[in-house]
């Protein structure tokens, strides 16, 4: 069984500036997958970045990048130059190599003051 | 443009009456998911489906049924018994092979008692 934990129901950032959003993991599969989902008000999940998990690299797209740290389960998520619009609830969740089911965290709301 | 079409964006639900949301994919994707979110809860998946005529339950299945007779179409029914049916229903769907692959989500379907 796969479980995903986010600790921070609620984070807040300065415009312009860098936040963190914490998630650990706990898996028995050696091949699985972790992905941050972004949910803003109008609902719909888009996903924000992915990585492998027999990747050592850590996952990176435009301002959204990842701290990867496999021996500790833990799967953060750096959003640097925060912006308006990246005000949302975000989602970490993981997915075991071979398997059709995914696991969601609970979720952490992110305000960006301007 | 492809996606998922989740049909009514709201809907009403009388005591003791049997509702259906609809969702339909045009992704080409084998795999659908139905998913609950309730405040505070993430996402828990309720029914998933890998293939035409055939699917699994989720965590949350009972009282909730589902059907994959298309590729394209994976309808929910919230059955009677389902005592607690107020949430907000999202489905997704994936590419089957490779679990790398993000789930793509249509944009809802809120429910409510009356």
């Amino acid at each position: 069984a796969q479980t995903v934990t986010q600790s921070q129901p609620e984070m807040s950032v300065q415009e312009a500036e860098t936040v963190t959003l914490s998630c650990t993991y706990d898996t028995s599969e050696s091949d699985y997958y972790l992905f941050w989902y972004k949910q803003p008000p109008s609902r719909q999940m888009i996903l924000v970045i992915r990585q492998e998990a027999y990747k050592q690299q850590n996952a990176t797209e435009n301002r959204f990048s990842v701290n990867f740290q496999k021996a500790a389960k833990s799967f953060s998520l750096k959003i640097s130059d925060s912006q308006l619009g990246d005000a949302a609830m975000y989602f970490c969740a993981s997915r075991a190599g071979g398997y059709q089911k995914v696991t969601f965290g609970t979720g952490t709301k992110l305000q960006v003051i301007p | 443009d492809g996606g998922i079409t989740q049909s009514p964006k709201y809907l009403f639900r009388k005591e003791g009456q049997n509702v259906t949301l609809s969702c339909e994919q045009n992704l080409n994707h084998d795999a659908m998911y139905w998913y609950r979110q309730d405040p505070g809860q993430g996402l828990r998946l309720i029914y998933y489906s890998q293939i035409v005529n055939d699917f699994q339950k989720g965590d949350i299945a009972e009282g909730y049924s589902v059907s994959r007779e298309k590729k394209e179409s994976f309808p929910l029914t919230v059955t009677s018994a389902q005592k607690n049916p107020t949430a907000f229903y999202l489905c997704a769907s994936s590419i089957w092979q490779g679990s790398n692959q993000p789930q793509h989500f249509g944009d809802g379907t809120r429910l409510s008692i009356l």
